[in-house]
């Protein structure tokens, strides 16, 4: 079975500071891999995926995260964390090897704090 | 603007009703998914629809019933045989073979 770990549930850094919040996966085949944001109160909205191909992704707000294999990682890096990037973060997963069923197994969350 | 909508944003009820949570998207997505979200125990999946007339149980599906009689319509009814139902509720869909969902606003439902 599909399962993702976050292993921090809750990171604070400084504004202007690096940040990298932590994904394992477990899964036999490759993975599609996914890095979604929840503001308070409002729904998810995806930063980045990876499906194959490079293995550094970059997405959208000056995010990126990296494809380990050997490590079964898929970390989210941002050089330099603006205070607007305070949320909470969900990897997921989801089959791959031609499925259409579509399913995305959630991590249960890394909650952001940015201090000014 | 294309989207999902979910509706009302706060919905409140008396132990014992029923509760029917509203999602539409007009993306002309085949595929849609309720979601139950709690305090860190991430997002649960309790049901999906890969098309019309169609849907499966998630992995909570008990106390919860679902139609989908449109393509761009699933809504989520909350039974009393749920016993916790307060909670914040996820819509999300997407395209037929393609892997990222997309999400509604979300739902926040609370049951006294």
């Amino acid at each position: 079975a599909q399962s993702v770990t976050q292993p921090d549930i809750h990171i604070t850094v400084s504004e202007g500071a690096s940040l990298e919040l932590r994904c394992n996966y477990s899964y036999g085949a490759t993975p599609y891999l996914f890095w979604y944001v929840q503001s308070p109160g409002q729904g998810l909205q995806l930063l980045l995926k990876y499906f194959s191909g490079d293995t550094l992704v970059q997405g959208i707000k000056g995010f990126e995260a990296e494809f380990k294999r050997s490590q079964s990682s898929f970390n989210l890096r941002k050089p330099s964390v603006h205070w607007s990037d305070a949320a909470e973060y969900f990897c997921a997963v989801a089959r791959g090897g031609g499925s259409t069923l579509g399913r995305l197994y959630f991590g249960r969350g890394t909650q952001l704090t940015v201090w000014p | 603007d294309g989207g999902i909508t979910q509706s009302p944003k706060y919905l409140f009820r008396k132990e014992g009703q029923n509760v029917t949570l509203s999602c539409e998207q007009n993306l002309n997505h085949d595929a849609m998914y309720w979601y139950r979200q709690d305090p860190g125990q991430g997002l649960r999946l309790i049901y999906y629809s890969q098309i019309v007339n169609d849907f499966q149980k998630g992995d909570i599906a008990e106390g919860y019933s679902v139609s989908r009689e449109k393509k761009e319509s699933f809504p989520l009814t909350v039974t009393s045989a749920q016993k916790n139902p307060t909670a914040f509720y996820l819509c999300a869909s997407k395209e037929a073979g393609r892997y990222e969902q997309y999400f509604g606003p979300g739902t926040r439902l609370t049951v006294t």
